[in-house]
């Protein structure tokens, strides 16, 4: 079974200060992953997503994650954060089961963004 | 023009009762989903439909009945609600839902408040 980890429910910076998410995977096939961000009462908005065509990839908003195979990993990061990217994080793998495809969510990380 | 709506939007009711959620996405796809979102932010799939056919059904209780009228359309309905079931129901749609690498997008949600 494939499944995602992310480490820290919590991660507080400062404003224009670096943004770092961490994500790690277990898969037994190729993964593909996404990150989602979820801002206070709306749903699910893409972030990014690795598909194998390029390790670093680059999302809306400033963000970008790199595919790290040795590291089984897929941080999200920010070079300079900003009050509007406080949020809920996600971290997700794709599998195929049952003859359809499924995301399979990590538990989150919530970002808070200060002064 | 919302890719994916929900109606309603809040959902507060009696145990026992049954209630209906309804999803239409106007994107085009293919493929329909519902997610349940808990009280800690843990989202987990919980149906899959395909052209009105289900295709993923993630040992989700027989109380929870899902209808697809048609491909833009999913609805989720709940026979003899309990206060287990309180959370936010997240409807989604993806282009095809065989494709690993397909993005999901994602209705505002429905908050479901069992009394």
């Amino acid at each position: 079974a494939q499944s995602v980890t992310q480490l820290g429910s919590h991660v507080s910076v400062s404003e224009g200060a670096l943004v770092l998410l961490r994500c790690n995977y277990s898969s037994s096939v190729p993964p593909y992953l996404f990150w989602y961000v979820q801002y206070p009462n709306q749903g699910l908005q893409l972030l990014l997503k690795y598909t194998s065509a390029a390790t670093l990839v680059k999302g809306i908003n400033g963000f970008e994650a790199e595919f790290k195979k040795s590291e089984t990993s897929f941080h999200l990061t920010k070079p300079s954060a900003h009050m509007s990217d406080a949020a809920e994080y996600f971290c997700a793998v794709s599998s195929y089961t049952g003859g359809g495809n499924k995301l399979t969510f990590g538990t989150g990380t919530q970002l808070k963004v200060e002064l | 023009d919302t890719a994916v709506s929900q109606t309603p939007k809040y959902l507060v009711t009696q145990m026992g009762n049954d209630k209906s959620i309804k999803c239409e996405q106007n994107l085009g796809h293919d493929t329909m989903y519902w997610y349940k979102q808990d009280s800690k932010k843990f989202l987990k799939i919980m149906f899959s439909y395909n052209n009105k056919e289900l295709i993923i059904n993630e040992t989700v209780p027989n109380r929870f009945s899902p209808k697809s009228p048609d491909k833009a359309h999913l609805n989720l309905h709940i026979n003899s609600l309990e206060l287990g079931d309180s959370a936010v129901y997240f409807c989604a749609s993806s282009q095809d839902g065989a494709g690993r690498t397909d993005t999901q997008y994602f209705g505002p949600g429905t908050r479901l408040t069992v009394l």
